[in-house]
């Protein structure tokens, strides 16, 4: 069955540093999403991504974070200058069509930790 | 953002029918409702989704209320994997894909 991979698995950082965190969409997908959950709190939608633009973000997706889809199978989210409460679970999801009518496959998610 | 209100935790036994009750009174006509759960240390997992009419998939049942108000989810038979955080969540139409997670219901099935 086809899933959304996410690389790494945990990251470990230093606050200030940059990260980028990776995401293997499924194959035929058009819509791309990055949600994060901080431990013990919520799924919170960071942003979503179609035609190679963001469709929709949240407050939580300021400067300090952008996305991209490099090469046609790709789909990072990278944030430029990690805080500590930038510590989270990070999902990447996606969508063959649009959320009103399909449903969103989430990867298994990359452990972020900023120290 | 419309809300939706579920209890916190629900328990079942294996094997029997679970009802999992969601209210969503502000939702308007353009909203679906959707049904996501969480495994434990796992990303969401889709479940099912709907707009008016009751919908069946192979792994659950979505009876949605004539107004519209509130939904159950029915799981017909559970096993001990659909231990886990269910969601009820409402997609704002037209709104690019997010998703407004609640707390959820914590779904305990005992053998």
């Amino acid at each position: 069955e086809p899933e959304v991979t996410q690389t790494p698995s945990h990251q470990v950082t230093q606050m200030g540093q940059e990260v980028i965190l990776r995401c293997v969409p499924i194959s035929n997908h058009l819509y791309f999403y990055w949600y994060r959950q901080i431990l013990g709190q919520k799924v919170e939608f960071l942003v979503s991504f179609y035609n190679n633009e963001i469709s929709e973000k949240s407050e939580i997706f300021d400067d300090q974070f952008s996305v991209e889809r490099p090469d046609g199978s790709n789909f990072t989210l990278k944030i430029r200058s990690t805080k500590l409460e930038d510590s989270a679970m990070y999902f990447c999801a996606s969508s063959q069509t649009s959320l009103d009518t399909g449903e969103l496959f989430f990867g298994e998610g990359s452990r972020l930790t900023v120290l | 953002d419309a809300k939706t209100t579920q209890p916190n935790s629900m328990e079942s036994n294996e094997e029997e029918p679970v009802h999992l009750p969601c209210n969503h009174s502000t939702i308007s006509g353009t909203d679906y409702i959707h049904w996501y759960r969480q495994l434990p240390s796992q990303g969401p997992e889709y479940v099912i989704h709907g707009l008016t009419s009751n919908v069946n998939n192979r792994m659950a049942s979505l009876a949605i209320a004539e107004d519209r108000k509130s939904s159950t989810l029915i799981l017909h038979r559970a096993t001990l994997r659909d231990a886990a955080v269910y969601y009820c969540i409402l997609s704002i139409y037209n709104q690019g894909g997010k998703l407004i997670f609640g707390q959820g219901t914590e779904l305990s099935v005992k053998p």
